[in-house]
This record gives C-alpha cells, structure tokens and sequence, in this order.
C-alpha cells in the first residue's frame, strides 16, 4: 500500500536553532501534503498545506515565517522550525492522498523537543 | 462548522470485552467519516472509512463501524477487544474536495488483563 516516510522519528535541538524534517510518499506523487501538529493528549491540529511548486497555505495562527515549507518535488515536502523555541517542542505530522484513493497516508511523526 | 466530538476521554475495558467509541460530527455536507488508531510515539493508521452505500463499515483488525444520519454519529465497535488494541483513537470528517479534514480530541483505550 502506500507509504508516507517521514524523517527524523525523533530531534533535539538547541533553543535559536532551526530543524528540518521531510515528509517523502515512497510509492506515489503527491502534488499536496498536509503538516499536522499535535500537543500531548491533544488532537491533530492542521498547520499547513504544501503544494508542489507553489507557496504552502498556512492555517490561521500558524506563523509561515517560522514553519517554512517547502515542496520541491512530487514525492518530498519539507517542513523546517526556524529559531525553535521550547514551546515548539511537539509531535508534527505529515498526509498524503495516494492518488485514485480517498482518505489520507500519515507519516509516522516526528517528535521535537526544543530544550 | 464542521466539527467532530469524542465524548469519552478515556476508556478502560477488560480483555476480550466488547468496545464501543463514541463520534458525533457536525458537517454541512455529505460526511465523509474515518476512525484512526495511533499507537504512542507513532503515526496515524487508518481503521476503516465511510463514503457511501451500506452504512455498516468493516475496518482492520476487526473493527466496525456504523453510520447513523440521524444521529450524526460513526461509532467504532469491536465484539473482543485484545491487550494490543490499546491506544489512542481518533475519529475524523473530510469533505468531498479531499483538502480538509476535521479531528476528534481522541479517546484513549486501556485494556487490562
């Protein structure tokens, strides 16, 4: 079936320093992919939609200066936390829609602790 | 506004009892519904999905689920829950245009022996 790879599993990273984390769909392109952020014990919150070759689209409250995306490729978007802070510290995860299917892929999640 | 509810928090069943988790939504069109089970420290993995047609769903691991109109609810069942089926479990609504997906705050599942 298919797959959305994501990639670290787990960061920690120094408080000013930015960390990059990429989402690949292994078996299909994906011309958009959604970023989710999720707090402990809470449910997914969507951050942000990134479209192959064109700028993402950022919910509200999401600050697009410091959640930077990036969608080069059919098969690979990237989010990267610029200057993270402790209050970045989360569990942010990628989807994918394979295509002739409904219904979303996820990534298996990174965690980030920002200390 | 589109939203989902999950009632129970938290929910402690015995081995090999029966399982029922609660999903009420709110859409302004026709819903589509799915229930995914997160493991800790993990991704999201899809239970099973509702479209259309028969309003029963089968899912993985032996899960069902049911669709009530009238009700607005996409409950998750399952007749004989085992010690691995314990996690978190979101139910979630799409729209028809498959960019937006609206999720429940989760139930959390413990099974004890």
């Amino acid at each position: 079936g298919a797959v959305v790879s994501q990639h670290p599993s787990w960061v920690i990273c120094k408080s000013g320093t930015s960390v990059k984390i990429e989402c690949r769909s292994l078996d299909f392109q994906a011309t958009t992919m959604f970023w989710y952020r999720q707090f402990p014990k809470q449910s997914l919150m969507l951050m942000a939609t990134s479209n192959e070759g064109s700028k993402a689209t950022y919910e509200q409250g999401v600050e697009k200066d410091k959640f930077l995306i990036n969608h080069a490729s059919l098969t690979l978007s990237t989010l990267t936390v610029t200057s993270a802070h402790p209050e970045d510290s989360s569990f942010y995860i990628c989807s994918a829609t394979p295509p002739n299917t409904y219904g979303y892929t996820f990534g298996s999640g990174t965690r980030l602790t920002v200390v | 506004a589109q939203s989902v509810t999950q009632p129970d928090i938290h929910i402690t069943v015995s081995e090999g009892a029966s399982l029922e988790l609660r999903c009420n939504y709110s859409y302004g069109a026709t819903p589509y519904l799915f229930w995914y089970v997160q493991s800790p420290g993990q991704g999201l993995q899809l239970l099973l999905k509702y479209f259309s047609g028969d309003t029963l769903v089968q899912g993985i691991k032996g899960f069902e689920a049911e669709f009530k109109r009238s009700q607005s609810s996409f409950n998750l069942r399952k007749p004989s829950v085992h010690w691995s089926d314990a996690a978190e479990y979101f139910c979630a609504v799409g729209s028809n245009t498959g960019n937006q997906f609206y999720f429940g705050t989760g139930t959390s599942l413990t099974v004890i022996p």
